[in-house]
């Protein structure tokens, strides 16, 4: 059974600092991808990455990159964390060559708030 | 660019009664569809996917259906219980390479006893 894990569950952050979200899948997955959930907007897409060290803008990529240097791990940095970023932030995974017919797989999510 | 809309946004039925839930989307160059669950302060887990030369899919008490040339799916829930109490949110891939979805806002369910 494919397992992503997103290493916290809960985190609060102070405006300015760096965040680090990091996030791991066990099945050898190309394809990775980190959305955040707002009320009443649903998922939208920040970046993906389709193999280590390549990346994609998402639809809304402003305040945030990321880093893929290794093929388990996708790891997504604010890098001087805002207010309007308090947010759940949602990891997936999914292998490149079954993606149209085979979902995408969720790790369990980080409530991320910023003060 | 893709728009994914699902109506209601809120839904509450009695425990027994059918379900039915959907989501539209405003461009039909898809590669497939996606039903998701999110139970509270989860992430989310995948019930069906519907490609797009598919008109539906069933999994037990769910079955979906896709038209693509309108823009519609509908996902369908056989005799309700409260365990299905969750939001559900539909998901369309994008016809780019690199298996993108766009999400809708999704739909919150109460099944009451």
């Amino acid at each position: 059974d494919v397992k992503v894990t997103q290493s916290s569950r809960y985190l609060v952050k102070r405006t300015g600092e760096k965040v680090f979200l990091e996030c791991v899948q066990d099945m050898d997955h190309e394809n990775m991808f980190w959305y955040r959930q707002d009320p009443g907007l649903g998922l939208r897409l920040i970046y993906f990455s389709y193999d280590v060290k390549m990346k994609e803008k998402g639809d809304i990529p402003e305040g945030y990159s990321v880093s893929r240097e290794k093929k388990e791990r996708f790891s997504l940095i604010l890098e001087s964390a805002s207010t309007n970023q308090t947010s759940m932030y949602l990891c997936a995974s999914t292998s490149r060559d079954s993606r149209f017919y085979q979902p995408q797989h969720f790790g369990d999510g980080t409530r991320l708030s910023i003060l | 660019k893709q728009e994914v809309t699902q109506i209601p946004a809120a839904l509450s039925v009695p425990e027994g009664e059918n379900l039915v839930l959907n989501c539209s989307f405003t461009d039909s160059a898809i590669y497939n569809l996606q039903w998701f669950r999110q139970d509270p302060g989860k992430g989310l887990t995948s019930l069906l996917l519907i490609q797009s030369s598919q008109r539906e899919q069933t999994s037990g008490r769910l079955n979906a259906s896709l038209d693509k040339s309108s823009g519609r799916s509908t996902l369908y829930i056989a005799a309700s219980q409260p365990g299905d109490s969750a939001t559900y949110l539909c998901a369309v891939m994008t016809t780019d390479s690199w298996g993108k979805l766009q999400f809708g806002a999704g739909t919150q369910v109460v099944v009451t006893p």
